[in-house]
């Protein structure tokens, strides 16, 4: 089945730079990746997502980018606000959703 | 987005009892529902996918007599754990889909077993 990963685990930046998280994925037939943002005992909330044929895409200071040929998407945030600090999870999806690890942000005001 | 929602939000019960957990989607038809278990600081794991009307397919490991889960309408899901003991005290998260679209999450449910 498919495997996703993500790096990193944790993630510290001081507010108003940039953070990227990383995912890999192992089946190519894999066609939806979502970001989800995760508050402490809250359920995940989509913020974006990309196809798989789409290359990137960008909401606001969100983005994301999907490499089909080596298996990888990124999410970007710019300009980070302390409100940003969550865990966040990637995805990968075929008929159903396999989650990455997880990356807690810290944005440090 | 869509919504989803989850009752009850926090539930504690005794060990061998049984405990049901509810998943609506409130402004759409759920062709499929989801449901996950998260543990403090990991991943979400999937548990089992309904289709509506059908049987649930669990995932491997998940054992079905214990988590009953019932998909008989396209607004809602119910996780029922039976028989529960501590070692199933976990964050319960379902999310719903329509068709091919895009999967919405519900607020999740914390369960305590003492």
């Amino acid at each position: 089945g498919e495997n996703v990963e993500q790096h990193p685990s944790t993630l510290s930046v001081q507010e108003g730079d940039s953070a990227v998280i990383k995912c890999t994925y192992s089946d190519s037939a894999s066609n939806y990746f979502p970001w989800y943002k995760q508050e402490l005992g809250k359920g995940p909330q989509l913020i974006i997502d990309i196809r798989s044929n789409v290359g990137e895409k960008k909401d606001q200071r969100i983005a994301v980018t999907l490499n089909k040929t080596a298996k990888h998407f990124s999410l970007h945030i710019t300009e980070t606000q302390p409100e940003d600090s969550a865990v966040y999870f990637c995805a990968a999806m075929i008929n159903d959703m396999r989650f990455g690890a997880g990356t807690r942000l810290t944005v440090k005001p | 987005g869509a919504v989803v929602s989850q009752h009850p939000s926090r539930v504690i019960c005794k060990s061998g009892t049984s405990v049901k957990i509810e998943c609506r989607s409130l402004d759409f038809q759920a062709t499929t529902m989801f449901w996950y278990r998260q543990f403090p600081k990991q991943s979400l794991m999937l548990m089992a996918t309904s289709n509506e009307g059908s049987k649930a397919t669990y995932e491997q490991g998940v054992e079905k007599d214990k988590f009953l889960i019932n998909h008989a309408s396209l607004t809602l899901s119910t996780l029922t754990v039976t028989s529960a003991h501590p070692e199933d005290s976990s964050f319960y998260i379902c999310s719903a889909r329509e068709g091919s679209r895009e999967q919405y999450f519900g607020p999740g449910t914390r369960l305590t077993v003492t």
